[in-house]
């Protein structure tokens, strides 16, 4: 079981410039979800996917962010333009749907805008 | 929505003591359960979780309990060790349909040798 790969783990980047975040979720799994984790406001969801379907994006802070599912197996959380206060821990996690299913989640991507 | 409240947010406690986190949520409908821990630097995983037609579940020195008419669960670790020093979340859902788990806060578990 190789679990859900996310990469890169570390990304430092100047205010401004595009940032992909990409997210592997574990074979089989239908529901995959993007976080944002601070010191300040903890573990916030910014998305859900469904059967590759965006079903609740109402986390996703603004415009400068979005998130593809184009298959089963790929998915990418984008910041364009990026800011500083963009700077946090960004997992994505996924699951089955539609049982009594816990959340696998990734190792995370450390965010650093300066 | 759903809303889940944790407490502590900070817990210390000596080698060997025993700790509990409790939350509570407010949508009765919420029938799932987890329990995840976060030790620093890493991802959250699973340590236990339990569903709403079961009052304990307990795996070695872990166990959940839950209160529906409540509404509230809780974490209790026996016989605590250093390693157990972690961020340990509670969750809230409801099963089927569209499966969004709301998070509580995290409790900072700090366990001195």
């Amino acid at each position: 079981d190789a679990g859900v790969i996310q990469s890169p783990r570390h990304e430092v980047t100047e205010m401004g410039q595009e940032v992909t975040l990409r997210c592997k979720p574990i074979s089989g799994h239908n529901s995959l979800f993007w976080y944002r984790q601070t010191m300040m406001r903890g573990l916030e969801l910014l998305i859900y996917f469904n059967n590759n379907v965006p079903i609740d994006d109402s986390g996703m802070p603004e415009d400068r962010f979005s998130a593809k599912m184009p298959n089963a197996s790929f998915s990418t959380l984008k910041i364009q333009p990026s800011e500083p206060r963009d700077s946090a821990v960004y997992f994505c996690a996924s699951s089955l749907t539609g049982s009594s299913q816990p959340q696998h989640f990734g190792d995370g991507t450390r965010l650093s805008i300066l | 929505g759903e809303n889940v409240e944790q407490h502590p947010s900070t817990l210390s406690v000596q080698e060997g003591d025993s700790a509990v986190i409790k939350c509570t949520y407010s949508d009765s409908a919420s029938n799932y359960f987890p329990w995840y821990k976060q030790e620093l630097g890493k991802r959250p995983q699973l340590i236990i979780d339990i569903r709403s037609n079961v009052g304990e579940k307990k795996d070695q020195r872990i166990a959940v309990t839950l209160n529906k008419t409540a509404k509230h669960f809780s974490l209790h670790i026996t016989e605590t060790q250093p390693e157990d020093s972690a961020v340990y979340f509670c969750a809230a859902s409801i099963t089927g349909g569209s499966y969004i788990p709301t998070f509580g806060r995290g409790t900072s578990l700090i366990v001195h040798p």
